[in-house]
């Protein structure tokens, strides 16, 4: 079975340039969610998915972030413009929103904000 | 608002026994979850606890006291492959965001 995959694996991009994150869940998972972990810094929440509704976005911190997830499946996670603090690590997780809450990571996406 | 509390860094000897310590404090709880990092890797999913207890899958234990906001993972048997970070993570409500903590950097020694 395929994990989740996130792409790209690193960005580098210039102060006011638009990057868009993609990030493939695992086939049959509902749940989706985006985090961020600024360097040395707990990972933070960002948004919540079920399928193509978005259930949970009280993490995201300005409306230069925007995420969607069409037709429930894969999703992306647009910054516009791109801001120095938005360096960091974005992880995507999906799950089938068992009882234990098990959450499967991607490897991420190092974006860096020059 | 909501905060989780683990130290930054824990060393400890080949084939030894370390405790990594959570404390919580956040507007509902659900339940702890344990996660593992290696070094630019994806966080992997070790435990989540809801009820008061321990509980042990394998080498790797974790438990909870609700009552006074605590967990902690223990790891037995630790082998060089067990450095990582560890986070700790709460979910507060029926939703199935997690908080989490700033995470333990494990270095082991042989």
């Amino acid at each position: 079975e395929a994990g989740v995959t996130q792409f790209p694996s690193h960005s580098v991009i210039e102060k006011g340039q638009t990057v868009t994150l993609r990030c493939d869940p695992i086939s049959g998972h509902d749940n989706l969610y985006w985090y961020r972990r600024v360097m040395g810094k707990e990972i933070k929440f960002l948004l919540h998915f079920v399928k193509e509704s978005k259930q949970d976005e009280s993490g995201m911190p300005n409306n230069r972030f925007l995420a969607e997830r069409t037709g429930g499946t894969y999703s992306t996670l647009k910054v516009q413009p791109a801001e120095l603090e938005d360096s960091g690590v974005y992880f995507c997780a999906s799950s089938q929103g068992l009882a234990n809450n098990e959450q499967f990571f991607g490897p991420g996406t190092r974006l860096t904000v020059l | 608002g909501q905060s989780l509390e683990q130290p930054s860094e824990v060393t400890a000897v080949e084939g030894a026994i370390v405790q990594i310590n959570c404390t919580y404090q956040t507007s509902g709880f659900y339940g702890l979850s344990w996660y593992q990092q290696h070094d630019g890797g994806a966080p992997t999913f070790l435990s989540y606890n809801a009820l008061d207890g321990l509980e042990e899958t394998g080498r790797f234990s974790s438990f909870l006291s609700r009552s006074d906001s605590y967990g902690y993972l223990l790891l037995q048997e630790l082998q060089m492959k067990d450095s990582a970070s560890y986070f700790c993570a709460v979910r507060r409500d029926s939703n199935y965001q997690l908080i989490w903590g700033a995470g333990t950097k494990l270095i082991i020694k042989p």
